[in-house]
């Protein structure tokens, strides 16, 4: 069975400071992997995906995350944080094209100035 | 261009009424999806159209949930009759491809509080 694991419900960091937010994965076949960020009181938007090619994959407001195969891992990364960047993340998996998304628990992204 | 939007934004009924929710996906996009998050746990797929037909339906909770997507365009889901544990937040995407290789654009969401 499909499933995605964010160990941790939430990340605080400095403004600045660099910042990540894990994802493992558990799929069957290669999977495509995506990253979605809710702002308050807004709908879940898209920051990035991997499909297949190269293992680092770039976003919008500066995110990038990397595809680790043997640890099956998705990880969101920032160089340096943003008050603004403090959301809900959430990371999904999809064994299929057009397939359902499979989501993760979330994680709260806490950035203090 | 108008991104995916729901209807209501939040409704609180009572234990045994009825809710319908609406989702109007972006113009054009074929693929239309359900999912619903529970207070704090992961988010979940309810259902999967392609133009009006149930592409997958494997997430929907049981009979009383029925999802509508008459002539390919809007969407409905009817929970009858509606139980506490249905509360949460109903979420609606859209997508042009298959969602796994083109990403989907979701709505804002219906938090549905059942009393």
């Amino acid at each position: 069975a499909q499933s995605v694991a964010q160990p941790e419900d939430q990340v605080n960091v400095a403004e600045g400071n660099p910042l990540t937010v894990k994802c493992t994965y558990s799929v069957s076949g290669n999977p495509y992997l995506f990253w979605y960020v809710q702002y308050p009181n807004r709908g879940l938007q898209f920051l990035l995906k991997y499909i297949t090619g190269d293992n680092l994959v770039k976003g919008s407001y500066g995110f990038e995350a990397e595809f680790n195969k043997s640890q099956t891992s998705f990880h969101l990364k920032k160089p340096s944080a943003l008050v603004s960047d403090s959301a809900l993340y959430f990371c999904a998996v999809s064994r299929l094209q057009g397939g359902k998304l499979i989501f993760g628990q979330g994680t709260e992204l806490s950035v203090k100035p | 261009e108008a991104g995916v939007t729901q209807f209501p934004s939040h409704s609180v009924i009572e234990k045994g009424q009825t809710v319908t929710l609406r989702c109007d996906p972006i113009s054009g996009h074929d693929n239309l999806y359900w999912y619903r998050r529970v207070m704090g746990k992961e988010i979940k797929f309810l259902l999967h159209f392609v133009k009006e037909s149930k592409q997958d339906e494997s997430g929907m909770p049981n009979n009383r949930f029925l999802a509508e997507r008459t002539g390919g365009t809007y969407s409905t889901l009817k929970v009858q009759p509606a139980e506490l544990e249905d509360s949460g937040v109903y979420f609606c995407a859209s997508s042009q491809g298959g969602q796994g290789n083109t990403e989907a654009f979701f709505g804002q969401g219906t938090r549905l509080t059942v009393v």
